[in-house]
This record gives C-alpha cells, sequence and structure tokens, in this order.
C-alpha cells in the first residue's frame, strides 16, 4: 500500500526568503507524485505534479519540486516566499502501474510566512 | 469552465436527518472522487467512479452512507441517517483517467457539514 509523510505541521519563513515543505513516499515501484495547496475555507487546488523525466518541477505560482528517488522524496521548494503562501500543503502519491487512479494524500503542512 | 461546483456549501442539520450533498464535475472528465476532511483523519477518500461506475468505495465509513453517479455530470453522497460525527468538510474531485493514471484531480469547494 502507498503511504506519504509530511514530517512538519508547520513551516514558519520569513518573506522573501527560500522555502521547503517536505514529503517523503513509499509505494511499490514507481511513483506518480503531486502537490496541493489549500487556502482558508477553499478546496485543494493542484500546484504540480512528477510523472516521469526531469526530476526538478516547476509548477504555480513560483513553485517547484525535486523527486529524489533514491530518497524517496519529493520536497516543494520555492526560491523567494511570499505572505500570501501561506496556506495548507498537501503531498499525494499514486503507484505507476496498479492501485487504480486513487491518490494517497500526506497529512498536510501548514506554511506561514511572515513580515 | 466553471470548475467542480458542489451544493449546498454550508450544511447543518441535526442527528438523524438525512443528508444530500451534490457534485458536478468538470465537463468532459470521466473520474469523480469523494473525500472527506476532518482535523482528526485528514484527508480520506471515500469512494471513487470511473465512467459512472463505482470502482473502490472502501473509504466510505459504513453503511450510513451511499453515494451515486446517476450520469457523467452528476454526483450524490447521502448519509441516513446522520451523527454529530459525520461533521467534516465533504470534497467532490474530478479528473479525466486515461489510464496512465498520472491524470490532476480537480477539487470543488467543497460542502462543510455540521451535525447537531
Amino acid at each position: 500500500a502507498q503511504s506519504v509523510a509530511q514530517p512538519e505541521d508547520q513551516v514558519n519563513v520569513a518573506e522573501g526568503n527560500p522555502l521547503t515543505v517536505k514529503c517523503t513516499y513509499s509505494v511499490s515501484g514507481n511513483p506518480y507524485l503531486f502537490w496541493y495547496v489549500q487556502y482558508p475555507n477553499r478546496g485543494l487546488q493542484f500546484l504540480l505534479k512528477y510523472i516521469t523525466g526531469d526530476n526538478l518541477v516547476k509548477g504555480s505560482y513560483g513553485f517547484e519540486a525535486e523527486f529524489n528517488k533514491s530518497q524517496t522524496s519529493f520536497h516543494l521548494k520555492k526560491p523567494s516566499a511570499l505572505v500570501s503562501d501561506s496556506a495548507l500543503y498537501f503531498c499525494a502519491v499514486r503507484p505507476l502501474t496498479g492501485g487504480g487512479n486513487k491518490l494517497t494524500f500526506g497529512t498536510g503542512t501548514q506554511l506561514k510566512v511572515e513580515l | 469552465d466553471a470548475g467542480v461546483i458542489q451544493s449546498p456549501r454550508h450544511e447543518v442539520t441535526e442527528m438523524g436527518q438525512e443528508v444530500t450533498l451534490r457534485c458536478k464535475p468538470i465537463s468532459g472528465h470521466n473520474s469523480l472522487f469523494w473525500y472527506r476532511q476532518t482535523m482528526m483523519r485528514g484527508l480520506e477518500l471515500l469512494i471513487y467512479f470511473n465512467n459512472n461506475v463505482p470502482i473502490d468505495d472502501s473509504g466510505m465509513p459504513e453503511d450510513r452512507f451511499s453515494a451515486k453517479m446517476p450520469n457523467a455530470s452528476f454526483s450524490t453522497l447521502k448519509i441516513q441517517p446522520s451523527e454529530p460525527r459525520d461533521s467534516a468538510v465533504y470534497f467532490c474531485a474530478s479528473s479525466f483517467a486515461t489510464g496512465g493514471f498520472g491524470e490532476t484531480q480537480y477539487f470543488g469547494p467543497g460542502t462543510r457539514l455540521l451535525v447537531l
């Protein structure tokens, strides 16, 4: 069975500083990996995904994520954080084969960007 | 496109009452997912459909919950009878499944359910 771990419940960063939100996964075989963001009282919004190819994936709002197969990680990054990036971030995984098109989500990481 | 549409956005009901949540997926999408989000349990997949057929309902908590998808543009999640522990935000999501499993799920705004 697949699983996702987001080891930090909350990440605090100053505006203008780089940010990293961590995600590790467990899946049989190769994964599809996703990042979603949730603003207060809103649904989840797709940010980016890794399917295959280049390990560095670029997504919406200046976010990017790096797939590291040896470390089974898919950390979300942004070079310069904005206060408006403050939100709840979810990592999700699905195996390349088998498991249907069911996503398994992590528990979420609350990002707080302060002035 | 209007995105995934859910109704109602908020629902307050009393224990024992029937609750029906509605979802209209993005036009052209052929997979639909129902999720529940709570502080305690996070985001849980309840059930999903491919081409209007339920594929996996292993996440449905118990027989009080049922879901239907009578056509490609409409789905319902029903709770009967409702209990206070059902209070949560219920999300519907849809995707265009190509069989490659790399497709993106798009989420609706959610229905915030409070059972008193």
